[in-house]
């Protein structure tokens, strides 16, 4: 696609549920990251992708916390037993040769 | 990790004027990245400048690697430019780290 693209764009959910969010990159971008952003503060790295693995996932703030990325293209951040602390957006990032290119992010609300 | 200093934290501006925001940061880096962040949320890249000096239309930016620091430059400023800018660096290709962003308001 043109652009990277993140669904859904807004989630609401119950304390103690689970959550799948989904990025699509910009077609033939090998790297994926995702970031967390809180209110009022700069996003915060969480994960990085080259192809289908995992090359750093230092910035998931627990086991709760966990991402995939199959085929090497669309991944998914999974959260389970959502907590209040868990509200914020995701942010899913795609790069070829450094740069990175955000998507619009998805706003998880965790009631 | 690399910490990244922006100033000022926010700034107000009238329509037409020009202005300067300063990212300073801890460590040697190999990327550098000044994003726009629209009232959307959506971050928009404006450039990509570990080092040396960009331009872009009414936008440019300057890095100076050796001392840290980089600079974004907005000139004839319009409404459509305020929202909060974002500079991010990485010392590995991939791990950005954010600064706490500068608000800019620009009033008609």
């Amino acid at each position: 696609g043109a652009g990277v693209s993140q669904t859904p764009s807004n989630k609401v959910t119950e304390k103690g549920k689970y959550v799948e969010l989904r990025c699509d990159p910009i077609s033939g971008h090998t790297a994926l990251y995702w970031y967390r952003q809180s209110l009022g503060q700069g996003p915060e790295f969480l994960i990085y992708f080259q192809g289908t693995g995992a090359a750093d996932d230092s910035g998931l703030p627990n086991d709760r916390f966990f991402a995939v990325r199959p085929e090497g293209s669309v991944s998914t951040l999974k959260i389970q037993r959502t907590e209040r602390g868990d509200s914020a957006v995701y942010l899913c990032a795609s790069s070829l040769t450094g740069e990175l290119f955000f998507g619009e992010g998805s706003r998880l609300t965790v009631l | 990790g690399i910490q990244v200093e922006q100033s000022p934290p926010d700034l107000i501006l009238q329509e037409g004027a020009n202005s300067t925001l300063r990212c300073n940061f801890s460590d040697s880096v190999n990327n550098l990245q000044w994003f726009h962040q629209n009232p959307w949320g959506q971050l928009i890249n404006l450039f990509y400048i570990p080092s040396g000096t960009k331009q872009n239309g009414r936008l440019s930016a300057t890095t100076v690697a050796t001392e840290r620091y980089s600079l974004l430059y907005i000139s004839s400023s319009q409404t459509t430019d305020s929202g909060v800018y974002f500079c991010a660096v990485s010392s590995n290709d991939y791990k950005l780290s954010f600064g706490a962003g500068t608000t800019v308001t620009v009033r008609a």
